[in-house]
């Protein structure tokens, strides 16, 4: 069965910066690119960054572009969003998904705010 | 303003059998796959559709989908209670080399 724990959610300043977790279980994480898509309060889904899957290559929504870096560990089956310089409009579940995407978590909360 | 286009709501009485539209670009729809998400309240969102019209294990085969050049649907047939949901389509697009969703629709079973 296809397990996706993220995690590193919380409350955090504007400015501020978190590193979520996604820990991936069920399912080949080599051979997946992975994303991470969140979800504003009251709002539909919106793509933030996929990764390929080797590491190789990164693409990034305009919205998080010189802000968010995604990053994987193959050997620890864990995908990473390194998030910097956050503002209230980051407010947002944030879900990790592999693939199309094809499976997703259950979220990790992230509120930006004073 | 999303890049795929979804009506914001639809609605059917139980028994009945809705279908929700998906319309998109060459970039997007017409070059890659399209998967269909259910999401009930408060919860993450739920595969229903793959690749276009693969149901995961699980789905029921009330739910189908389908793909025409630049467009999409999603049908659900002998509409039930827990059905009533936001449904939302994605595909890989390629001049944006990200995935874009749609807006959502909401769901009404009267």
């Amino acid at each position: 069965e296809v397990h996706l724990l993220e995690s590193g959610g919380g409350l955090v300043r504007p400015g501020g910066s978190l590193r979520l977790s996604c820990a991936a279980s069920g399912f080949t994480f080599t051979s997946y690119a992975m994303s991470w898509v969140r979800q504003a309060p009251g709002k539909g889904l919106e793509w933030v960054s996929t990764i390929t899957d080797t590491g190789d290559n990164t693409f990034y929504a305009d919205s998080v572009k010189g802000r968010f870096t995604i990053s994987r560990d193959n050997s620890q089956n864990t995908l990473y969003l390194q998030m910097n310089s956050l503002r209230a409009e980051d407010t947002a579940v944030y879900y990790c998904a592999p693939g199309g995407p094809d499976y997703w978590g259950q979220g990790t909360l992230v509120t930006v705010s004073s | 303003q999303s890049v795929l286009t979804q009506p914001p709501s639809a609605s059917g009485t139980p028994g009945q059998r809705v279908t929700i539209s998906c319309s998109g670009s060459n970039s997007n729809i017409g070059r890659n796959f399209v998967y269909w998400y259910q999401q009930l309240p408060g919860t993450a969102p739920k595969v229903l559709i793959y690749k276009n019209n693969q149901r995961p294990s699980g789905v029921p085969d009330r739910f189908s989908g389908s793909k025409s050049g630049t467009s999409a649907s999603l049908a659900i047939s002998v509409l039930r209670s827990e059905d009533e949901a936001d449904y939302y389509c994605a595909a890989w697009d390629d001049s944006l080399s990200g995935v874009v969703f749609g807006g959502g629709t909401k769901l009404f079973v009267l």
